[in-house]
């Protein structure tokens, strides 16, 4: 199994927008609603941010959103903070009935 | 509180197993959740190993499924993982952690984590 395809790098300025992308196959993102979102900053344990594509977890900020098209599921977030400087994973069950991450996205709040 | 804690060797010598126990607290193991493990190599993503449930039933991660034993003790509020063989290539942080209900595949609560490195 491959992992799922994330951009290495994105990044924004306090304020902004920024959207990261994770791509699949029908075989997973595609195929399924169970995209999950975990946003890890350095030294720590990742922290769930979305589940089930679009899904909040109670206390995380609704800066944060999840979608899917097709094959390609995306993390938006919204009125960017310093603190949400971090490492950003995205995941989905598969068809294989396992779990499968992309290999992440460092977001530097500029 | 859900609480979540890794135990084990940081240092497993190459060929040789791995053994690591996630002792949960704050929460009933034997409830309507599955547990599972996930690791993170050096420089690397996020890699999921397994997943089991407190009646035993597991799930792999096709890749190591060979290698992994999942093994779960809800007397003691405990799961293991147990990794054979194992490589260089298996040196990461390990997690363990609790994996929502629904059919969701989405881990809610993780534990801190705990490096293993591989290395005679």
């Amino acid at each position: 199994q491959s992992a799922l395809t994330q951009p290495p790098s994105v990044s924004g300025s306090p304020g902004q927008s920024v959207t990261i992308s994770c791509t699949g196959s029908s075989s997973d993102v595609g195929g399924f609603n169970r995209v999950s979102w975990y946003h890890q900053p350095p030294g720590t344990a990742p922290r769930l941010l979305i589940y089930g594509v679009r899904n909040r977890p109670s206390g995380v900020p609704d800066r944060f959103s999840g979608s899917k098209s097709g094959n390609t599921a995306s993390l938006t977030i919204s009125g960017l903070q310093t603190e949400d400087e971090a490492d950003y994973y995205c995941s989905s069950f598969t068809s294989s009935n396992s779990v499968l991450f992309g290999g992440g996205t460092k977001l530097t709040v500029l | 509180q859900v609480q979540l804690q890794e135990s084990g060797p940081g240092l497993v010598k190459p060929s040789e197993t791995l053994s690591l126990t996630c002792a949960v607290s704050g929460f009933s193991i034997s409830s309507d959740y599955w547990w599972g493990w996930i690791r993170h190599p050096p420089g690397k993503g996020l890699e999921w190993i397994a997943t089991i449930y407190h009646n035993g039933r597991t799930f792999y991660n096709p890749s190591l499924k060979s290698r992994v034993t999942i093994s779960i003790d809800t007397s003691r509020s405990q799961f293991s993982l147990g990794l054979s063989s194992v490589t260089a290539a298996d040196t990461a942080v390990y997690y363990c952690g609790r994996q929502l209900g629904n059919d969701l595949w989405s881990y809610d609560y993780w534990g801190q984590g705990t490096l293993v490195t591989v290395s005679s």
